[in-house]
């Protein structure tokens, strides 16, 4: 089945710095990939996706690339701010009823 | 739009009671509905899939006589913990995907404390 590792799993930046995060996936068959954000004790919430037709996407300060030829894909955060602090988790879409397969998350801290 | 609501919130409960969590999609129809577990600081864990009017499909492990999942409509999925047990004390989160959808949106999450 799928497997999705996710780097780093803590990641601390000052306001105004980039952010990226990264995340393999085992299986060549996976065709969409979104990214969650999560604050403490509430929702994921979707911050962008990418499908496997797409080499990049972009929205104001956040973007993400896919490389599939090496399965792994990547979230940028440009001029971060402090409430971009949250964990963040990759997914890769895997299995016959649209399963998504989380990484392990990623905490982010921007100091102010 | 896509809206997801969970109810209870959270929930405090007796060892050996059962508890009943509902997931309803607001503004669209489920098709298929994702029940997670999560533990603090770490990811979500997938425990089953529903889709509506069929049995749920369960990941390995997961008990399915001890987590009832019925998906009776394209708004509601229900998530029973029968005969509870502080182990079972957790963060319980649904998701909801539409046919076609790629996406999946969640709920915001159910805390269970079990006594």
């Amino acid at each position: 089945g799928e497997n999705v590792e996710q780097h780093p799993s803590t990641l601390s930046v000052q306001e105004g710095d980039s952010a990226v995060i990264k995340c393999t996936y085992s299986d060549s068959a996976s065709n969409y990939f979104p990214w969650y954000k999560q604050e403490l004790g509430k929702r994921p919430q979707l911050i962008i996706d990418i499908r496997s037709n797409v080499g990049e996407k972009k929205d104001q300060r956040i973007a993400v690339t896919l490389n599939k030829t090496a399965k792994h894909f990547s979230l940028h955060i440009t001029e971060t701010q402090p409430e971009d602090s949250a964990v963040y988790f990759c997914a890769a879409k895997g299995g016959s009823q649209g399963n998504l397969i989380f990484g392990k998350g990623t905490k982010l801290s921007v100091k102010p | 739009g896509a809206v997801v609501s969970q109810h209870p919130s959270w929930v405090i409960c007796k060892s050996g009671t059962s508890v009943k969590i509902e997931c309803r999609s607001l503004d669209f129809q489920a098709t298929t509905m994702f029940w997670y577990r999560q533990f603090p600081k770490q990811s979500l864990m997938l425990m089953a899939t529903s889709n509506e009017g069929s049995k749920a499909t369960y990941e390995q492990g997961v008990e399915k006589d001890k987590f009832l999942i019925n998906h009776a409509s394209l708004t509601l999925s229900t998530l029973t913990v029968t005969s509870a047990h502080p182990e079972d004390s957790s963060f319980y989160i649904c998701s909801a995907m539409a046919g076609g959808w790629d996406t999946q949106y969640f709920g915001p999450g159910t805390r269970l404390t079990v006594l």
